[in-house]
């Protein structure tokens, strides 16, 4: 009921292609999901993140789209660029209880040039 | 120093040893979390503090023993180790009364030999 399922575990990208990877979550209580950005050698980093009265949320080149009859949401990312490679984790969390983020497993993205 | 910072960033010991891990947070936040990632592994929660008070623990084994002395900074206490607990120890930080984002350190990489 706790587990965040992602996929893929890893993506390989042409440059200023697109890049999508999904999540699924089971514990409909959770109405917190982001998304962290994580380079080698450094701690993740917020990059966008959603509430479920929404159905999409984009910031640039960065957009979530979320599914909550299905219980699912997904990172886009367009005109993906090598800058772009890193590892990307999905989260969810009850912004009410102690704001414990239950993470994925985490999609290593390569964008060739 | 801004942002979130963690010492040392690198630390090798062996399984007798007794070692402190160090966290500090310059953005005013009140709650502060240890995580641990392995390769291969989602982020796993292991201590949540809220105004210095343990909150959360995540059945993680005693020998690793959290501190948390003021709400700026936060440590992990490190005591008969086993290989396996070798991985990257994350500290994050959060305003509970503003946001839900946790802001994440750069981690220090453990080796339990």
């Amino acid at each position: 009921q706790q587990q965040v399922k992602q996929s893929p575990q890893s993506l390989i990208v042409q440059k200023g292609g697109i890049s999508i990877i999904n999540c699924a979550y089971e514990n409909t209580a959770f109405d917190y999901f982001p998304w962290y950005q994580q380079f080698p050698g450094k701690g993740p980093a917020l990059l966008i993140a959603i509430r479920p009265d929404v159905s999409e949320k984009k910031e640039g080149r960065f957009t979530i789209s979320f599914n909550k009859s299905a219980k699912q949401f997904s990172l886009h990312i367009m005109d993906s660029q090598p800058g772009d490679s890193a590892t990307y984790f999905c989260a969810a969390s009850i912004s009410s209880n102690t704001g414990k983020l239950i993470f994925g497993q985490g999609t290593t993205l390569q964008v060739k040039p | 120093e801004t942002g979130v910072t963690q010492t040392p960033r690198h630390l090798v010991m062996g399984m007798t040893n007794k070692k402190s891990l160090k966290c500090e947070q310059h953005l005013g936040h009140n709650a502060m979390y240890w995580y641990k990632q392995s390769a291969k592994k989602p982020l796993e929660l292991m201590f949540v503090y809220n105004f210095k008070e343990q909150t959360e623990n995540n059945s993680v084994p005693s020998r690793f023993s959290p501190e948390c002395p003021n709400s700026s900074h936060l440590f992990l206490h490190l005591h008969t180790l086993q290989p396996e607990d070798s991985a990257l120890y994350l500290c994050a930080s959060r305003n509970t009364g503003a946001e839900d984002t946790q802001y994440f350190g750069p981690g220090t990489r453990l080796t339990v030999l």
